[in-house]
């Protein structure tokens, strides 16, 4: 496997159900990033995990949960979702911060019923 | 906050003609530019980036600038072919931003 990776590519879930998303990267980089595409939205940065300290985009739900156990894995747990929260989910990583070049991985479709 | 503008949203041109798009944004303190490439239902292709220090980028048929003063950068098809047809994404890393902002793209059909 080479760049970035992420499973599942397609995802169907309930309200109630808990699932994860996972993204790996074949790149020795060490910032990982989640961004979430919306229809008609630009491009909404949610999680960046660079050299070790995490930030958030603080308008991101608590039902949308990151770990990164290490700079090659990246998951997003998620529980309770909510219909609006049907979107395309990338996960992106870079050299050390997100100054550097980002490389994408393809996506995670997720429908929420 | 930082605000990034594509225009136009859609361009429709003829297989071989070159084309331009645009990007603008409103805060000129950015510490780079990212040009990106996205097919339907895919990621993200990234296809060039600009330093703040640069004017600009050249990869194959592709040439991007920057204009860091006036806001603006602009991305340069030349002899469009129907596999350029995509969605193309500008994006600035601020100089006092943890993340990258993104316009919401320019979709390219080239008609063969």
């Amino acid at each position: 496997e080479t760049g970035v990776t992420q499973t599942p590519r397609h995802l169907v879930m309930g309200m109630t159900n808990k699932k994860s998303l996972k993204c790996e990267q074949h790149l020795g980089h060490n910032a990982m990033y989640w961004y979430k595409q919306s229809a008609k939205k630009p491009l909404e940065l949610m999680f960046v995990y660079s050299l070790e300290e995490r930030v958030e985009n603080n308008s991101v739900p608590s039902r949308f949960s990151p770990e990164c156990p290490n700079s090659s894995h990246l998951f997003l747990h998620l529980h309770t979702l909510q219909p609006e929260d049907s979107a395309l989910y990338l996960c992106a990583s870079s050299q050390y911060t997100w100054r550097d070049e980002q490389f994408f991985g393809p996506g995670t479709r997720l429908t929420v019923l | 906050k930082q605000e990034v503008t594509q225009i136009p949203a859609a361009l429709s041109v003829p297989e071989g003609e070159n084309l331009v798009l645009n990007c603008s944004f409103t805060d000129s303190a950015i510490y780079n530019l990212q040009w990106f490439r996205q097919d339907p239902g895919k990621g993200l292709t990234s296809l060039l980036l600009i330093q703040s220090s640069q004017r600009e980028q050249t990869s194959g048929r592709l040439n991007a600038s920057l204009d860091k003063s006036s806001g603006r950068s602009t991305l340069y098809i030349a002899a469009s072919q129907p596999g350029d047809s995509a969605t193309y994404l500008c994006a600035v890393s601020g100089a006092g931003s943890y993340q990258l902002t993104f316009g919401k793209g320019t979709k390219l059909s080239v008609i063969p």
